[in-house]
This record gives structure tokens, sequence and C-alpha cells, in this order.
């Protein structure tokens, strides 16, 4: 299995305040990924980092930003967190643009 | 906008059976298509890739079958087993080439009954 951990694997947590998501690699590979799980929604992707400092947008990024200033690390911050972002979120590694994607076991997050 | 369907959203066989799940893509300007395989509560297995420019992909019992111009995917399990119970998620690359942008269909369900 490709070493990808997150943390935390699970977070209570009140509106309004922020949290921040870990995903560690020891694959070294260039591109990591954040998405998120709803029902009926599958996997829409938050952000996505192509490098060191290097990274942009996916699909659903409001109320979200990145950072990553390792390789082996890539921070997701929910600035002040509202229920509608409570739902798994999944990060993912991938070596090059054509190989498969490797993804993290999640972070359950809830919003209270 | 791309959009990716999965059809059925739930399908449950006896052990041994083949089976067919299916995916459809709006916009057929992909790079690859990707199909990946969830147990419950954990993260995403890959279980096969298949460039735009190939028709298929197999691994074990697994056959992934590509028609771009159509827009659909096939994912075929020769004789199942209780152990292929999981969610089967189906994706497509698109947008710009080289960040791997996928674009994930919301899953088929399956379980295999002994």
């Amino acid at each position: 299995d490709a070493g990808i951990t997150q943390s935390p694997r699970h977070k209570v947590t009140e509106t309004g305040t922020p949290v921040t998501l870990r995903c560690h690699q020891t694959e070294n590979h260039r591109y990591m990924y954040w998405y998120r799980q709803d029902p009926g929604h599958g996997l829409r992707l938050i952000h996505y980092s192509y490098g060191v400092k290097d990274t942009d947008k996916g699909e659903v990024s409001d109320g979200y930003s990145v950072s990553r200033s390792k390789t082996e690390d890539f921070l997701l911050t929910l600035e002040s967190a509202t229920s509608s972002q409570t739902s798994v979120y999944f990060c993912a590694i991938s070596e090059v643009y054509n190989q498969p994607q490797h993804f993290g076991d999640g972070t359950r997050l809830s919003i209270l | 906008k791309q959009e990716v369907t999965q059809i059925p959203a739930a399908l449950s066989v006896p052990e041994g059976e083949n089976l067919v799940l299916n995916c459809s893509f709006t916009d057929s300007a992909i790079y690859n298509l990707q199909w990946f395989r969830q147990d419950p509560g954990k993260g995403l297995t890959s279980l096969l890739l298949i460039q735009s420019s190939q028709r298929e992909q197999t691994s074990g019992r697994l056959n992934a079958s590509l028609d771009k111009s159509s827009g659909r995917s096939t994912l075929y399990i020769a004789a199942s087993q209780p152990g292929d119970s999981a969610t089967y998620l189906c994706a497509v690359e698109a947008g710009a080439r080289g960040f791997q942008k996928l674009v994930f269909g919301t899953g088929t369900r399956l379980l295999v009954s002994p």
C-alpha cells in the first residue's frame, strides 16, 4: 500500500472554528490532492498540488485553503468551518499524471 | 462540464455470477478513465486505468473497456466472490493535461452473497 497517512482520522468541531487536516506521504510523489466525499455527490476535488508551493483550485474550493511547504505534507485548512463542510475528506497522491492515484483512509469531519 | 454517471447504484448477485458495471461520461475529451474499489470506512483502491488510446485493460478477473466516442466504460467481473463486495467508482481525467484532475461517478454498491 502507498504510504499515505491522514490525520486526524476523526474530528468533531463547532461552526466558526478553524480546522486543519494533514496528509503525509512517504512515496516522494509529486502530485497531491484533497477530495471530499458526500452522499449523492461522489468524490469532488477541492485543491491539488503539483509541487512544493505549487497548488491550484479544484471544483469545490470555496472556504478551503491549502499549503505544501514540503514534498511529503499537504495541509487542508477550513478557515471558518460551516456545517456544510461536514464530510469525509480524502487525500490522494500520484507519481505522474498518467498513473493511478493512491488514496489515504480518510478523515471524518463533523461540524456542529 | 464533465459529468460521470454509474448505473446501477446498487447490485446484489449470488457468488459465482459474472457481472457488468456501467459508467458513462458526457464529454468524450478525456485522457484516461480509472476504476476504483472502496470498502466501507476506507479509501479508494485503484483497480484499472485505461488510457484514452486504449480499448480495454485486464487484471485477473477484472476487465475494463472504454468506448470514448460513445462516452461509456464497463467493468466486467468474472466469477464473482463475496470478497468482491464493495463500492466501485469510475473516474475520468478531464481539464488541463498533466494534473490528473479526476471527475468521479457516485459509484455502484455491489453485494455478492455466498
